[in-house]
């Protein structure tokens, strides 16, 4: 009831293309979804971040895309450059933001 | 801003012993702060939450006793992990939230502890 799927585990994309990760929950009590980049080595970093009343969300290249009929999200990389190699991880918070579960995570590799 | 500092970036220590490792919020405070393990190549595991004053929650199946948590004020949180044996050598990684209406956590750059 509290996975959180992801899909893929890893993925190659050419530089400039367009990297696509998804994400899907059971919990409806969900109500605040972050995506996270997170290089070897180091803690992740809040990439962006969508409310469940809002269906898609953009900043600069990263977008979010919310279904909540599907019980899905999906983040959207565009123009992928070698340097948005990394791990990247969905997430899903419940109200109140004391408890947040980790998708299993997306390898991500760009080719230049 | 919403810098979280983690000290020490890596330890090696002897089983047997005992480690902690410090999280600090640099430039907010921090109402929240967690704890995240992490294997290699694998996701972050949540292992306790601690609010400012008072006592830590443990998820299930975290040892309290083994992974003793302290969040004495508003930018520090320690996690001290006692009589460390092999099986705890980990990536450690805290993240601080500042709260209300909030839920943004910051995570700190991690800790790679590992017991020979």
């Amino acid at each position: 009831q509290q996975q959180v799927k992801q899909s893929p585990q890893s993925l190659i994309v050419q530089k400039g293309g367009i990297s696509i990760i998804n994400c899907a929950y059971e919990n409806t009590a969900f109500d605040y979804f972050p995506w996270y980049q997170q290089f070897p080595g180091k803690g992740p970093a809040l990439l962006i971040a969508i409310r469940p009343d809002v269906s898609e969300k953009k900043e600069g290249r990263f977008t979010i895309s919310f279904n909540k009929s599907a019980k899905q999200f999906s983040l959207h990389i565009m123009d992928s450059q070698p340097g948005d190699s990394a791990t990247y991880f969905c997430a899903a918070s419940l109200p109140g933001g004391f408890k947040t579960i980790f998708g299993a995570g997306t390898r991500l590799f760009v080719k230049a | 801003g919403a810098v979280v500092s983690q000290h020490p970036s890596w330890v090696i220590c002897k089983s047997g012993t005992s480690v902690k490792i410090e999280c600090r919020s640099l430039d907010f405070q921090a109402t929240t702060m967690f704890w995240y393990r992490q294997f290699p190549k694998q996701s972050l595991m949540l292992m306790a939450t601690s609010n400012e004053g008072s006592k830590a929650t443990y998820e299930q199946g975290v040892e309290k006793d083994k992974f003793l948590i302290n969040h004495a004020s508003l930018t520090l949180s320690t996690l001290t992990v006692t009589s460390a044996h092999p099986e705890d050598s980990s990536f450690y990684i805290c993240s601080a939230r500042v709260g209300g209406q909030t839920y943004e956590q910051y995570f700190g750059p991690g800790t790679r502890l590992t017991v020979t």
